[in-house]
């Protein structure tokens, strides 16, 4: 069974600093999707990582994925409040011979960034 | 506007009662998902479909029922089996084919048994 851990779960930062969120998965994979959700919201796509090595940026956020490792890791630089949301890693087995469709999703980060 | 759309954003259901949830997309994408979110919790699979008139239970399929007769269609009931229902449903889409495809998320609907 695919697991998929998420940490940290809860993460308060000033605005201004650095930080990491983790993704590490259980089973092989080469595909790994990064959402965010603001509260009563649905999911909103951020990174789509395809293979091994893939780094991918967006204003201040950057994804990286480690197969080998089976990790991802999003990082925040200079956070601004605006950041401030539910970020989920989700892994997709289809093309790696798991067989079933459907996405795994960790718990989520719960980021709070204050002024 | 391509996008997904489900109705309603909420709903209320009685105890014993079945419920159907709609999601409908535009976007002309062959596999549809519904997923289950619970408080502070990630997003798990209930079914999904990859064509019409064919789909799979995902990970948390007991208490619910599904059918895709038409390819812009999914929509998902909650039957009275399913104990504790009050949830966060979304429903996503997803081309089958190339390497690039993303799921697209709908905006959900939030179920609140009373």
């Amino acid at each position: 069974e695919l697991k998929v851990e998420q940490n940290p779960l809860f993460l308060s930062m000033q605005e201004g600093k650095n930080y990491t969120i983790y993704c590490n998965y259980s089973t092989t994979s080469d595909r790994l999707y990064w959402y965010r959700q603001d509260p009563g919201k649905s999911l909103e796509s951020l990174f789509v990582l395809l293979s091994n090595g893939a780094v991918k940026q967006e204003g201040r956020l950057m994804a990286s994925l480690d197969t080998k490792a089976r990790l991802s890791t999003l990082h925040i630089t200079a956070a601004v409040h605006d950041l401030s949301a539910t970020y989920f890693c989700a892994v997709d087995i289809r093309y790696s011979g798991g067989g079933a469709d459907g996405l795994t999703f960790g718990k989520g980060t719960h980021l709070i960034i204050q002024p | 506007d391509g996008g997904i759309t489900q109705s309603p954003k909420y709903l209320f259901r009685k105890e014993g009662q079945n419920v159907t949830l709609s999601c409908e997309q535009n976007l002309n994408h062959d596999a549809m998902y519904w997923y289950r979110q619970d408080p502070g919790q990630g997003l798990r699979l209930i079914y999904y479909s990859q064509i019409v008139n064919d789909f799979q239970k995902g990970d948390i399929a007991e208490g619910y029922s599904v059918s895709r007769e038409k390819k812009e269609s999914f929509p998902l009931t909650v039957t009275s089996a399913q104990k504790n229902p009050t949830a966060f449903y979304l429903c996503a889409s997803t081309v089958t084919s190339g390497f690039t495809d993303t799921q697209y998320f709908g905006p959900g609907t939030r179920l609140t048994v009373l």
